[in-house]
């Protein structure tokens, strides 16, 4: 079935260094790649995301890179600071027998001061 | 914009009772809702896509008897959990997207039940 990948699950890097998260995705049809910061006892918050007609989108510090044909999106975070401390989901939207959102399992990432 | 609320933020009932959630949508009409459920640590899981005024499709596995969805404007959904257990204890998100074409979904602050 459709399935979304993420790694690594922990990730742990000095302030000011960079950080980076890579998914994989099943479902070649998948066109719209959000992904989403979550602080604890909140709710997700869309933070860049990147559609399947572009290879590469920036938004200040965080950036995201999309390879259709391997089926792999990465998020890169620069100059990280300790507010970046945060557990980041991956998501593809999938078309099946409707459309849905499918998340990957989740990166959990410290910044260290 | 683009603001999503729920209510109640944290909630506390006894095994057999049914306790409602509700999520709005601020400032924008949401034609399509979204209920997800997080266990700790892990990942949000799709339990039920709602659209405004008609059922609510649910995800394999969701008993969709247990957990009621209503989708009754364009600005509210509720998830009434039923006959609630230890088990449902959870963290329970909505979200909300503008229209069916658009891809992007908003997320509320999520909803902590706790069953005892």
């Amino acid at each position: 079935g459709e399935n979304v990948e993420q790694h690594p699950s922990t990730l742990s890097v000095q302030e000011g260094d960079s950080a980076v998260i890579k998914c994989t995705y099943s479902d070649s049809a998948s066109n719209y790649f959000p992904w989403y910061k979550q602080e604890l006892g909140k709710g997700p918050q869309l933070i860049i995301d990147i559609r399947s007609n572009v290879g590469e989108k920036k938004d200040q510090r965080i950036a995201v890179t999309l390879n259709k044909t391997a089926k792999h999106f990465s998020l890169h975070i620069t100059e990280t600071q300790p507010e970046d401390s945060a557990v980041y989901f991956c998501a593809a939207f999938m078309k099946t027998s409707y459309d849905k959102v499918i998340f990957g399992p989740g990166t959990s990432l410290s910044v260290i001061p | 914009g683009a603001v999503v609320s729920q209510h109640p933020s944290r909630v506390i009932c006894k095994s057999g009772t049914s306790v409602k959630i509700e999520c709005r949508s601020l400032d924008f009409q949401a034609t399509t809702m979204f209920w997800y459920r997080q266990f700790p640590k892990q990942s949000l899981m799709l339990m039920a896509t709602s659209n405004e005024g008609s059922k609510a499709t649910y995800e394999q596995g969701v008993e969709k008897d247990k957990f009621l969805i209503n989708h009754a404007s364009l600005t509210l959904s509720t998830l009434t959990v039923t006959s609630a257990h230890p088990e449902d204890s959870s963290f329970y998100i909505c979200s909300a997207s503008f229209t069916g074409g658009s891809y992007e979904q908003y997320f509320g602050p999520g909803t902590r039940l706790t069953v005892t």
